[in-house]
């Protein structure tokens, strides 16, 4: 079925260096996509999210690349934290609001990110 | 700011027991979700509100029920609980404004332990 994962399970990046989360997605129909940021023992938090009708969007630090004809999508991290140590997921939407009301978002396998001193 | 409440945070219940998790949403979000988490998995879908509504489901076991209040705060309860109920359960919250897409906001998890 269609499904969102991530390439690598387990990145780890010298602290300063920029990382590089990456997350393919199988649906063609996923128009809104969101990074969440997810610390030992916390819930998931937002990053940062993209349309489909964007290939690229910036944040503090953060970068998110769209790129639709491969369906791949990217969380570039610049400048590497021990604080960025944690589970990063990416989450898919299809099509905006469900006919009942609410977003559905698919969520795929997270990528840890390790941090070197 | 305020962000999603959910307690408790911390749940240990025997098999076959019951547990009732709460969810307090953002101020003025319409719409909760509840995922379940289970160690290094990604969160599953599990049953979503709109306007106290039940709007979408996911992989909830017929055991497991759930309800938002007219106060927007929402309750999963979990009967005949099995091991593999244990798990992180988040709560998430968002704001159904119109726009297209809007964001999911997490609650910090409570986590179940069945034993």
């Amino acid at each position: 079925g269609e499904s969102v994962g991530l390439h690598l399970p387990t990145l780890s990046v010298q602290e300063g260096d920029n990382s590089i989360i990456n997350c393919a997605y199988s649906n063609s129909a996923s128009d809104y996509f969101i990074w969440y940021k997810q610390e030992s023992g916390k819930g998931p938090q937002f990053i940062i999210d993209i349309r489909s009708n964007m290939d690229k969007r910036q944040g503090q630090r953060v970068t998110v690349l769209l790129n639709k004809t491969v369906k791949h999508l990217s969380l570039q991290i610049a400048a590497t934290q021990p604080g960025d140590s944690a589970v990063y997921f990416c989450a898919e939407n299809m099509g905006g609001r469900t006919t009942s009301g609410t977003y559905k978002y698919i969520f795929g396998t997270g990528t840890r990110l390790k941090v070197l001193a | 700011a305020a962000g999603v409440i959910q307690s408790p945070r911390h749940l240990i219940k025997e098999k076959r027991e019951t547990a009732t998790l709460k969810c307090y949403p953002i101020p003025r979000h319409d719409t909760v979700y509840w995922y379940q988490q289970g160690p290094g998995q990604d969160p599953q879908f599990l049953i979503s509100f709109y306007e106290k509504m039940q709007s979408d489901k996911g992989s909830i076991p017929d055991r497991f029920s759930a309800q938002q209040f007219s106060d927007y705060h929402s309750e999963l309860n979990m009967s005949s609980l099995e091991l593999g109920d244990s798990a992180l359960y988040f709560c998430a919250s968002s704001l159904g404004d119109g726009r297209t897409y809007v964001e999911q906001y997490f609650g910090p998890g409570t986590r179940l332990t069945v034993t």
